[in-house]
């Protein structure tokens, strides 16, 4: 079964500045990998995904991420925060077993942004 | 408009009781989850219900009975609450064979 890896458990900056939120996954032949963000007190809501194609994969708020097959990451980046941003960011993979999909998760990376 | 939603938002019980959550979706998707949330933020998939199948069931106590009445709904029955039950859950759904699932605002449970 394919698994994520969040580097970082809290990453704090300050608006306006860039940020770069990491994961790493276990190899795999084909793999699908997600970028999910839950604001306080909210649901998840998705922010991007990679499938196929493009390695560079733009998302909703300003957001992307590269898949990058030799390094096994998926890191998500954006230019310039703002405190609106602050939220706790999970990267996925998708297992498919028994004919359903699975979301397996990383243990998240908590984004405070600062004024 | 809402996509997924769950009832209810808050539940606060005694330990040793029997408690719902429902969840319901109207993008006629065919796949439908329970996720939990435990106190770290780790999210752990419990069940997945294709076509009001059980599908997929992760370890879970045999206190957790989900229950599927249609494609639409997926609610999720817990018997005997202990305290390390309290967790947030989430449902979510998706189309067969599609990657998108779509997440409820969660249910956030505390057993007291």
């Amino acid at each position: 079964a394919q698994s994520v890896t969040q580097l970082d458990s809290q990453v704090p900056v300050f608006e306006e500045a860039p940020v770069e939120l990491r994961c790493n996954y276990s190899s795999s032949v084909s793999v699908y990998l997600f970028w999910y963000v839950q604001y306080p007190n909210q649901g998840l809501q998705l922010l991007l995904k990679y499938l196929s194609g493009s390695t560079l994969v733009k998302g909703i708020n300003g957001f992307e991420a590269e898949f990058n097959k030799s390094q096994t990451s998926f890191h998500l980046r954006k230019p310039s925060v703002h405190i609106s941003d602050t939220a706790e960011y999970f990267c996925a993979v998708r297992n498919y077993q028994g004919g359903s999909e699975k979301l397996v998760f990383g243990k998240g990376t908590k984004l405070t942004v600062n004024p | 408009d809402t996509a997924v939603s769950q009832t209810p938002k808050y539940l606060v019980t005694q330990m040793g009781n029997d408690k719902s959550i429902k969840c319901e979706q109207n993008l006629g998707h065919d796949t439908m989850y329970w996720y939990k949330q435990d106190s770290k933020k780790f999210l752990k998939i419990m069940f997945s219900y294709n076509n009001k199948e059980l599908i997929i069931n992760e370890t879970v106590p045999n206190r957790f009975s989900p229950k599927s009445p249609d494609k639409a709904h997926l609610n999720l029955h817990i018997n005997s609450l202990e305290l390390g039950d309290s967790a947030v859950y989430f449902c979510a759904s998706s189309r067969q064979n599609q990657e998108t699932q779509y997440f409820g605002p969660g249910t956030r449970l505390l057993v007291l």
